[in-house]
């Protein structure tokens, strides 16, 4: 399809609890990102795949956060044991192989996840 | 390190005056930079692009890198434009990441 899809909108965990988020890009893109905002403030950038490989993972933060991009699969995104600070809304992103310039990517709605 | 600064948070006009939101950016290299738009409950869009030097319902921004910045302008605003803009720079292709600025709430007032 021509839109990122992420599932769910919502997300509600206690703390300490698993989260797992979903996000199938538009088909024929390369590559996926993930982003954190937390308060409508600034977006945090997670990790990138190219593919199913990772492409770039310097935002995560490794203890508890892992993202994966299978074949024929949408990709996803795990926080194991969640905690407050983590509540923020999670967006995916996708954007076509092209070699040179960044034709920017086009965005998913988020998962507003909320761990209380 | 690459960082984008937007230094109005929030911005107020009235319909039909003129319209700059402020982008600024630090980076070594020759970076690309985007405006997006998130309209209310909309997804995050992309607005501009530096290096298709177009204007988009009315809004153009022009690369500076004399003064590293990269403005959001339009002559005449509309109420339908108000939004949150964010200001976003790229190092590289399609595959790198953006960086992002705070974001800058623009209220078109009637």
């Amino acid at each position: 399809g021509e839109e990122v899809a992420q599932t769910p909108k919502h997300l509600v965990r206690g703390e300490g609890q698993k989260a797992k988020l979903y996000c199938a890009p538009i088909k024929g893109h390369s590559y996926v990102f993930w982003y954190q905002q937390v308060l409508k403030n600034e977006f945090k950038f997670l990790i990138s795949f190219q593919n199913e490989n990772v492409f770039d993972e310097t935002g995560m933060p490794k203890e508890r956060f892992s993202a994966k991009c299978l074949p024929n699969s949408p990709c996803s995104l795990e926080i194991q044991a969640t905690k407050l600070e983590d509540s923020a809304v999670y967006f995916c992103a996708s954007s076509q192989s092209i070699q040179g310039s960044n034709y920017g990517y086009t965005f998913g709605s988020g998962t507003r996840l909320t761990v209380v | 390190a690459q960082r984008v600064t937007q230094p109005e948070k929030l911005l107020s006009v009235f319909k039909g005056a003129p319209v700059e939101l402020k982008c600024n950016y630090s980076y070594s290299g020759s970076p690309e930079l985007f405006w997006y738009v998130q309209y209310s409950r909309q997804r995050l869009q992309l607005l501009l692009r530096h290096i298709s030097r177009e204007s988009i319902k009315g809004f153009t921004a022009d690369l500076n890198k004399g003064e590293t910045s990269f403005h959001l302008k339009k002559p005449f605003a509309q109420e339908e434009d108000s939004a949150m803009y964010y200001c976003a720079l790229s190092s590289g292709g399609s595959n790198y990441k953006l960086t992002f600025g705070k974001g800058t709430l623009l209220t078109v007032n009637p």
